[in-house]
C-alpha cells in the first residue's frame, strides 16, 4: 500500500512569490491534515479536513494560506505571498478518521524563501 | 502553543545501552503518542497509549503513562544506531482528537 505523497520534496522561491504544494494521502483516509514545521520544533497542525470539508482551520494564517481538498482526495496547501518566516517543512498526514489511532505522514516539502 | 514537552532535548548512548525520554503535558488528553523523525524523513508512528492505560509494550519500546502527574516515558531497549532520530511526543485532545505535540528529544546512538 502506498503511504502518504507529498510533492515537491524541496522548493526554493524568492520571498513575494507564491507557492503550492500538493498532497495525495492513503487510499480510503478521509481525513486530512497540513503540519508546519519549523527546525527543531514539533509539528504544528495548520487545517485539519474531513472529506472536502476544512473542519479545523484556526491555525492557519488565511491572510496568505488556502487550503484546498476538491472531491475528497488530494489537497494542495497554497501560500501567496511567501514571506521570508514561512520557511520550514510543511507536512501532510492522513487518517481514516478524526477519532482514529494513526495519523500516517507523508515525508514533507522543504520550503526555503529567500 | 505545544502541550508536550520532552525530555531531555537531546540524549547520546552507546549501542546496545536503554533510552528513557520523558514527556510531560498540561490538559487532559484522550492518548498520548510517540513517533520518531529520521533525519530526512517524515514521521513514523510508535506507539500509542490511552488514558485509562499506564504501562504498553511494542518489541523494544516500553511506553508509561501517569495521568496523575500528567507525564509519560519512552523506554528504549537495546537500543541501535538505527534508533538515531528525534522522538516526539503528541497529545490527542477534544473531541476531535487533535494531536498537538512537543519539541522532541534527539536521540543519538554510537556505535
Amino acid at each position: 500500500e502506498a503511504g502518504v505523497v507529498q510533492s515537491p520534496r524541496y522548493k526554493i522561491i524568492e520571498k513575494k512569490q507564491p507557492v503550492a504544494f500538493w498532497c495525495n494521502p492513503i487510499s480510503g483516509h478521509n481525513t486530512l491534515y497540513w503540519y508546519l514545521q519549523n527546525l527543531g520544533q514539533g509539528p504544528e497542525l495548520l487545517i485539519r479536513y474531513e472529506n472536502e470539508e476544512a473542519v479545523d482551520d484556526s491555525q492557519l494564517p488565511k491572510d496568505r494560506f488556502s487550503a484546498e481538498r476538491l472531491k475528497g482526495v488530494d489537497s494542495t496547501l497554497k501560500i501567496q505571498p511567501a514571506e521570508l518566516g514561512d520557511s520550514a517543512v510543511y507536512l501532510c498526514a492522513s487518517s481514516s478518521g478524526p477519532e482514529t489511532d494513526t495519523q500516517y505522514f507523508g515525508p514533507g516539502t522543504r520550503l526555503t524563501v529567500l | 502553543s505545544q502541550q508536550g514537552e520532552e525530555d531531555p532535548q537531546a540524549l547520546s548512548i552507546q549501542e546496545g545501552e536503554n533510552a528513557t525520554m520523558n514527556c510531560s503535558y498540561k490538559t487532559s488528553i484522550n492518548n498520548l503518542q510517540w513517533y520518531r523523525q529520521n533525519s530526512g524523513r517524515g514521521l513514523v508512528h510508535l506507539i500509542l497509549i490511552r488514558s485509562n492505560e499506564r504501562e504498553k509494550h511494542s518489541g523494544r519500546l516500553r511506553v508509561t503513562l501517569d495521568t496523575s502527574k500528567k507525564s509519560s516515558s519512552l523506554l528504549i531497549t537495546a537500543s541501535r544506531a538505527a534508533d538515531t532520530a528525534s522522538y516526539f511526543c503528541a497529545t490527542a485532545q477534544g473531541s476531535n482528537y487533535k494531536l498537538t505535540f512537543g519539541k522532541g528529544t534527539l536521540l543519538t546512538v554510537n556505535p
